[in-house]
């Protein structure tokens, strides 16, 4: 079971946001993901392996982490960010997704 | 980079079946897992099945196993969900994804198509 926090951060343009994905038990790093999901939008792939950023990525955005707390780092909040954030994690031929934290403007 | 299309979405009544497809395009779809993902309205995602490349293995969600079938035809370059004995609770978008090869990350996601359950 992946638990994310906080559930919703409001934050201001050009802030630093820091969301939190907690694992029950310890889980491989080279399988946790993070995906962006705008209002009406499809998920995007944001980070892989914990702290991979995919292709196209900004470099604002950082993941870290590793056994059972994983963290999403946005340096510096661009209007384009406010969106809701999803951790994922592979194991045991499973997927699991965790509930989703709300960035939204303040 | 490839896209996914995904198409057989609709209204059924509780307890109805319904098959979703989902068409590929711009990689070469043997070389990857494929997998269904769903989000309820309002609701975060779930994953809800994968099948290997070959189509010789498959895995579901306990919400969904024995109910749902995921299947795939490389010569098409489609991949398939049977759902049967549909709840309101499977209420949902249903996406179709690309699993990376290596990070099991899903890379590629189609648009979706929306199945809705009521009377």
């Amino acid at each position: 079971v992946l638990t994310q926090s906080p559930a919703t951060l409001s934050l201001s343009p050009g802030e630093r946001a820091t969301l939190s994905c907690r694992a029950s038990q310890s889980v491989t790093s080279n399988y946790l993901v993070w995906y962006q999901q705008k209002p009406g939008q499809v998920p995007r792939l944001l980070i892989y392996g914990a702290s991979s950023r995919a292709t196209g990525i900004p470099d604002r955005f950082s993941g870290s982490g590793s056994g059972t707390d994983f963290t999403l780092t946005i340096s510096r909040l661009e209007p384009e960010d406010f969106a809701v954030y999803y951790c994922q994690h592979y194991g045991n031929s499973l997927f699991t997704f965790g509930p989703g934290t709300k960035v939204d403007i303040k | 980079q490839g896209q996914l299309v995904e198409s057989g979405g609709g209204l059924v009544k509780p307890g109805g079946s319904l098959r979703l497809s989902c068409a590929a395009s711009g990689f070469t779809f043997t070389d990857y897992y494929m997998s269904w993902i769903r989000q309820a309205p309002g609701k975060g995602l779930e994953w809800t099945s994968y099948i290997s490349s070959s189509g010789n293995s498959m895995y579901y969600a306990d919400s969904v196993k024995g109910r749902f079938t995921i299947s795939r035809d490389n010569a098409k370059n489609s991949l398939y969900l049977e759902m049967n004995s549909l709840r309101a609770e499977d209420t949902a978008v249903y996406y179709c994804a690309r699993r990376h090869i290596s990070t099991r990350a899903f890379d590629i996601w189609g648009q979706g198509t929306t199945v809705t359950v009521s009377s």
